[in-house]
């Protein structure tokens, strides 16, 4: 079956603007989580649904930042205001357990986002 | 404050074994995960440990000392398509991933 997708994989954003990036799950997987990662360091955990509940956002490093999964499977992150620090990939992944702690996660190629 | 440690890079030859190390500190403990991610594309799962040992997996294998806050994971018989950073992630009491900033394994003929 298709694994988790990414959409755009590419984004360059003015600074100011506002961006919208999608994830696509694994068809069933209860869990998804939105990931930053920047350049040359690990993935940075942003926010973490179960279902369509957010279950946690602690990650979220700003309110410019916000999370949605309405129906329980695709999932979009919208970054309002854009600034030259929230440039970094920002990765999705899903697993089909409602346990975040001891399950793998399967990661979407990510979205490379650019504010200039 | 939470604290994961991995060698920044690590240069191995064609065959040959390498060990990368992960050392932790974090607010509890409930699992430890070693991800293998290309350049450019997304980290892959590569092994889970949860009690001390060993726990093997073809030519990968993971250690895990929890009284130590200590992983490593093994590579043997290397083969050039290993060049990759591994990334070392642990869940911690409340049940969220930590990660490593990874290792970048080059490996060469």
């Amino acid at each position: 079956g298709a694994g988790v997708s990414q959409s755009p994989r590419y984004k360059v954003a003015k600074r100011g603007q506002d961006v919208a990036l999608r994830c696509d799950p694994i068809s069933g997987h209860v869990s998804l989580f939105w990931y930053q990662q920047a350049l040359g360091q690990g993935p940075e955990f942003l926010t973490y649904f179960q279902n369509e509940a957010q279950l946690d956002k602690s990650g979220l490093p700003s309110d410019r930042f916000f999370a949605e999964r309405p129906e329980g499977s695709v999932s979009t992150l919208k970054i309002q205001r854009t600034q030259q620090e929230d440039s970094a990939v920002y990765l999705c992944a899903s697993s089909p357990v409602g346990d975040q702690s001891s399950y793998e996660q399967y990661f979407g190629p990510g979205t490379r986002l650019t504010v200039t | 404050g939470q604290n994961i440690d991995q060698p920044t890079e690590m240069t191995a030859t064609e065959g040959a074994i390498v060990q990368i190390n992960c050392t932790y500190q974090t607010s509890g403990f409930n699992g430890l995960f070693w991800y293998q991610q290309h350049a450019g594309e997304a980290p892959t799962f590569l092994s889970y440990n949860v009690l001390d040992g060993l726990e093997e997996k073809g030519r990968f294998s993971s250690f895990l000392s929890r009284s130590k806050g200590y992983s490593y994971l093994l590579l043997k018989e290397l083969q050039m398509k290993d060049s990759a950073s591994y990334l070392c992630a642990v869940t911690d009491s409340n049940y969220q991933l930590i990660w490593g900033a990874g290792t970048k394994l080059i490996i060469k003929p």
